[in-house]
């Protein structure tokens, strides 16, 4: 059960967009459509963003988005706006378990 | 309102044990697989467990497999998490979290749609 890869961090300007990659193998992100997205504020409880790779929940900003590619997995935030700043967590089902990716802070410059 | 509450953190020393409640009123908890997830201070992420509906089937991280054990109640809405022989490397918030059904009865769930606030556990001497 290794953690997911992810960039340790991402940065951009007021109304660029970044993709953030959560890449995995063919166990896990690879063999599932279940892929999901977390924004995490220190001292919160993370916030499902995007599901079964490219959902958006209700409530949710049409900025973000997801899609997959093979074992890569992406999130990308479109319009980025001061509130966006925060750690980001890819998760995936790998058959008899759950491994989240290793987190994405994301730096509004 | 779905809402999920933790309960049942504190200091415990190293190979003690503990027992994590999550209360779920307000939806039909019965109905849906459940996660426990936890975040070490200072950490990412880390996935803990997870149970299906009706308690049948248990999947846990390498990490705690062997001395955690999750469990349900579904008469009285609630989850738990036996934590038994306590390591340092336990310390973290943990948190209780529903999951999205794709096929009813089965292990996949799609995404984490609400999350309790979490409770912290502190294992040291």
């Amino acid at each position: 059960q290794s953690a997911l890869t992810q960039p340790a961090s991402v940065f951009g300007s007021p109304g660029q967009s970044i993709t953030i990659s959560c890449t995995g193998t063919s166990s896990d992100v690879g063999s599932y459509n279940l892929v999901s997205w977390y924004q995490h504020h220190p001292g919160k409880a993370p916030k499902l963003m995007i599901y079964e790779v490219n959902k958006r929940p209700s409530g949710v900003s049409h900025r973000f988005s997801g899609s997959k590619s093979g074992n890569t997995a992406s999130l990308t935030i479109s319009g980025l706006q001061a509130e966006d700043e925060a750690d980001y967590y890819c998760y995936s089902y790998a058959g008899s378990a759950y491994v989240f990716g290793i987190g994405t802070q994301v730096t509004v410059l | 309102q779905v809402q999920l509450v933790e309960s049942g953190g504190g200091v415990v020393q190293p190979g003690r044990s503990l027992r994590l409640s999550c209360a779920a009123p307000g939806f039909t908890f019965r109905s849906y697989v459940t996660h426990w997830v936890r975040q070490a201070p200072g950490k990412g992420l880390e996935w803990v467990a997870i149970i299906s509906y009706d308690g049948s089937n248990k999947y846990y991280a390498d990490s705690v497999k062997g001395r955690f054990t999750v469990s349900r109640d579904n008469s009285k809405n609630t989850l738990f998490l036996q934590m038994n022989s306590l390591r340092a490397e336990d310390t973290a918030v943990y948190y209780c979290a529903k999951g999205i059904v794709v096929v009813p009865g089965a292990m996949g769930t799609s995404g984490l749609d609400y999350w309790g606030q979490g409770t912290l556990v502190t294992v040291s001497t």
